[in-house]
């Protein structure tokens, strides 16, 4: 079945780094996602990951997937204030095209 | 290049009222979906609409209806509104049905 979960809320000090967590629980999971949404905005994808792989770096963004767990997690490194949004991971199924099943959001929030 | 553009951004409707949102994808995108987010809940999956059809349709009642047009527009229509129908209205367009989702801003219904 479908279901992502997530941590509700992360604290963070600028510059320090951000880890926030997902886990899934449908193993076919082709691709998986996090997108950012900042307040009164839609969502931005921030970065993706292919099944078979298992970690993807984007300059600051360091993504990690442990399949056997269906654990995934978004590194962010050196953060900053304007990394204070919300953040959802989101999975993509074989047989569901590209409709995507999300997590209920981790807000990060980045104190100076 | 414009990206996927909603209206209307806000708009306020009372229960049993009818309302129609609208999406204008990506150019070169052909295939829309939508999404609705309650407050502090990540998105769910509405319907998608590919070659002006229909073609995936996730949990919600036949309150909740859709059209797309020859220049792949579209339009989300919801009846008898509820209380509970209050939320975020994304719209996300992609490139066939596989391919990769871009998001609006959304439209933010109120129903009172």
């Amino acid at each position: 079945g479908e279901d992502v979960e997530q941590s509700l809320f992360l604290s963070v000090r600028e510059g320090d780094s951000s880890v926030i967590n997902c886990t899934y629980t449908d193993s076919s999971s082709t691709y998986l996602y996090w997108y950012k949404q900042e307040p009164g905005a839609g969502l931005q994808l921030l970065t993706y990951i292919f099944s078979n792989m298992d970690m993807k770096q984007d300059q600051r963004l360091t993504v990690l997937l442990n399949k056997k767990d269906k654990h995934l997690s978004l590194r962010i490194a050196d953060t900053q204030t304007g990394d204070s949004a919300i953040y959802f991971c989101a999975e993509r199924l074989p047989a569901a095209g590209n409709k995507l099943t999300f997590g209920g959001g981790t807000r990060v929030l980045v104190k100076p | 290049d414009a990206g996927v553009t909603q209206s209307p951004t806000h708009l306020i409707k009372t229960r049993g009222q009818q309302v129609t949102l609208r999406c204008s994808p990506k150019s070169g995108h052909d295939t829309v979906s939508w999404y609705q987010q309650a407050l502090g809940q990540g998105p769910q999956f509405i319907f998608q609409y590919y070659e002006e059809e229909e073609r995936q349709r996730g949990n919600f009642p036949d309150r909740f209806s859709g059209h797309q047009f020859p220049n792949y527009s579209s339009e989300l229509n919801v009846n008898a509104l509820l209380l509970g129908d209050s939320a975020l209205y994304l719209c996300a367009s992609s490139f066939s049905r596989t391919g990769e989702l871009f998001f609006g801003e959304g439209s933010r219904l109120t129903v009172l």
